[in-house]
């Protein structure tokens, strides 16, 4: 499975929009990209995921870039509610899912 | 549709004791999956499922046993439990590969 590389941590003004960043510059041509958030102590929340084309969904949108070596997760408009820490994993879409979280970026979004 | 759901929220243990920790899910998914979260850290694969009657370890499954005899459940079985297994487990299920995992609410276990 493909590693990613984000951030520690970001601030965000509410009612801004929210980039957040994901390396992934070994994925290969059959993985996802899916995105998490956990809010404070609770079960992980999916979001979002996507191949190669933009995603948009009620919650976020996601953009891959061409090479697919990176990707940016959007919350169009930041809630205190989106505070929270966002996973960014990259999955094969064959076989056995096997799912690797790495510590992700803890997004504060400031009032 | 209650989801995933676990029992117990919160369990103490005592070194050298065992507990089976529930999950259940009532969405027909056919995979069911066991992490742990240690405090400030990503989550850790413990085992997972793709189906009843078959189990599989992830990435830390030292210390624990779990079955599936069903579709609905896939409880973790913790032997002899260590300090070392203080942590918050959640289980979670998917409806198959390429599917988004649904996640419960957690159980926070500590060993003393």
């Amino acid at each position: 499975d493909a590693k990613t590389t984000q951030p520690t941590s970001m601030d965000c003004a509410e009612g801004r929009a929210a980039n957040l960043p994901c390396n992934h510059s070994t994925i290969s041509g059959n993985e996802y990209v899916y995105w998490y958030r956990q809010i404070h102590s609770q079960g992980p929340q999916y979001i979002i995921h996507g191949l190669k084309n933009n995603e948009t969904n009620e919650m976020a949108s996601l953009i891959i870039t061409e090479d697919r070596k990176s990707s940016t997760l959007i919350l169009p408009h930041a809630t205190l509610r989106d505070t929270a820490v966002y996973y960014c994993i990259v999955l094969y879409s064959g076989g056995y899912q096997k799912v690797t979280f790495g510590t992700g970026t803890k997004l504060q979004v400031i009032p | 549709n209650a989801g995933v759901t676990q029992t117990p929220k919160f369990r103490i243990l005592k070194i050298g004791q065992s507990m089976t920790l529930q999950c259940a899910q009532d969405m027909n998914h056919n995979y069911m999956y066991w992490y742990r979260q240690d405090p400030g850290m990503g989550l850790k694969l413990i085992y997972y499922s793709v189906g009843a009657g078959i189990t599989d370890k992830g990435e830390v499954p030292n210390g624990y046993n779990v079955s599936r005899s069903t579709t609905e459940d896939f409880p973790l079985r913790l032997e002899l439990a260590a300090p070392s297994q203080t942590s918050v487990y959640f289980c979670a299920s998917s409806q198959g590969i390429g599917y988004e995992q649904y996640f419960g609410p957690g159980t926070r276990l500590t060993v003393t």
